[in-house]
């Protein structure tokens, strides 16, 4: 079946650090992928997706790119900031039985 | 702000009771889904629906029930409760439930089971 795995939290980063977090899929056909930030306190929100092989998706400085060669969907960004310590999910959507998997999660500490 | 409500925010009950966990989806919006969040299993698909009817199961028990009301908002029934079902209950909803389509969570049911 469909799965999602993501690398272990959590991610202790300085200020200013290079981020990546590693997200790989097992999936049949062409599934869309997306990843999801969940703050404290409060309910998962887009981050940003990919629905074909090559895409790049990007938002906040955030960037993933759809590697189908490699079934990878790592995400990074340049420069972290404070504010962006949260838990980030990477998940799957299959285009045939509609279900959104999503991997356990990664924690993210960004100290200033 | 997503834009889905979920009531109540935080419910304290007994083993073996029943709680009902309601969601409003963003207006506009015909598909509905509810995912369970617990430290040890993470965040699991429970189940989806696309204007009142079920259109995705996920890992939901038995003892666990759903329905979206023709005014598209959904309740999420869970019953024989067991500590186990301690957890996070999100309700998302989207568009029109495609694979390509973003989910918008709402901000989740606190559920302890005592």
């Amino acid at each position: 079946g469909n799965s999602v795995t993501q690398m272990e939290g959590p991610v202790t980063l300085s200020e200013e650090a290079f981020l990546t977090i590693n997200c790989t899929y097992t999936a049949t056909g062409y599934p869309s992928l997306f990843w999801y930030v969940q703050y404290p306190g409060e309910g998962l929100q887009l981050l940003l997706k990919a629905t074909k092989a090559d895409d790049k998706g990007s938002n906040k400085g955030f960037e993933a790119t759809y590697r189908k060669e490699t079934t990878s969907f790592h995400l990074e960004k340049g420069s972290v900031q404070v504010s962006d310590s949260a838990v980030y999910f990477c998940a799957l959507s299959d285009t045939g039985g509609f279900k959104t998997i999503f991997g356990a999660g990664t924690r993210l500490f960004v100290k200033a | 702000d997503s834009g889905v409500t979920q009531t109540p925010k935080h419910l304290i009950t007994a083993t073996g009771q029943r709680v009902t966990l309601r969601c409003s989806p963003r207006s506009g919006d015909l598909s509905v889904y509810w995912y369970q969040q617990s430290l040890d299993q993470g965040l699991q698909f429970l189940i989806q629906y696309y204007n009142g009817e079920e259109r995705a199961k996920g890992n939901i028990l038995e003892r666990f029930s759903a329905q979206q009301f023709p005014d598209l908002h959904s309740e999420l029934n869970l019953s024989s409760l067991e500590l186990g079902d301690s957890a996070l209950y999100f309700c998302a909803s989207s568009s029109r439930g495609g694979s390509q389509e973003t989910q918008y969570f709402g901000p989740g049911t606190r559920l302890l089971v005592l």
